[in-house]
């Protein structure tokens, strides 16, 4: 089963709109961590956030904010006043207590903003 | 540059052959990781490295996958008898520590083309 699932495949936005990229994991763990990445073209992966299962306050870090929700089991990513640099692919990403280092991701959510 | 560096960043090879792909880490850190990233997916687990050691091995896809890291900093992917389905984006990974910390910092990947 997968362990860290992102319906949504492809978000358009104009920019200037608030945009919400949703993520719902499933894990026996009670101790775990959940991630979000971002994806630009060039490649790389660029860690955003970390938040451990202990740990349900939401976050806000200047136009990125996240809701950590483990009643419905999801972790979802609110860019507001969307920018075109904000376009890429956004990957959630789920590590368990048995193995830390051993990163679930999802299949991605791919932003696109346009001016 | 400071960064995780891989290479080549493109490597186009025939069914049946040997590649090698080389992945630099960030001065320091300890830890390594091996992810694959095929079109349009997340990244999926290889292997990491604390050290010289291979701590978990439990995502190579089968014994024609094998990676070394003999002096605790370079590490190389090899692939044996190449395989058309083996074409993807090898992304490589380093952290200060092992533990999860969620700060990954991912290089630009090596994209296998398996003709």
């Amino acid at each position: 089963a997968q362990k860290v699932t992102q319906a949504q495949t492809e978000i358009s936005v104009v920019e200037k709109e608030d945009v919400t990229l949703d993520c719902v994991y499933e894990t026996r763990d009670t101790t775990y961590y959940l991630f979000w990445y971002k994806q630009p073209p060039s490649g790389e992966l660029v860690f955003l956030i970390r938040r451990n299962s202990f740990d349900e306050q939401n976050e806000i870090s200047g136009r990125y904010s996240w809701n950590f929700q483990k009643s419905t089991s999801s972790f979802n990513f609110t860019i507001t006043a969307s920018q075109v640099v904000d376009s890429a692919v956004y990957f959630c990403a789920l590590s368990e207590a048995n193995n830390f280092n051993k990163f679930y991701f999802g299949s991605g959510t791919k932003l696109n903003v346009k001016p | 540059g400071a960064g995780v560096s891989q290479t080549p960043s493109n490597k186009v090879t025939e069914k049946g052959k040997y590649v090698e792909l080389r992945c630099d880490p960030i001065s320091g850190h300890t830890a390594l990781y091996w992810y694959r990233q095929s079109l349009g997916q997340g990244p999926e687990f290889l292997i990491y490295f604390q050290g010289t050691g291979a701590a978990d091995d439990s995502g190579l896809p089968n014994d024609r996958f094998f990676a070394v890291r003999p002096e605790g900093s370079v590490s190389t992917l090899k692939i044996q008898r190449t395989e058309r389905g083996d074409s993807a984006v090898y992304l490589c990974a380093s952290s200060l520590t092992l533990g999860g910390t969620g700060e990954l910092f991912f290089g630009e990947g090596s994209r296998l083309t398996v003709l």
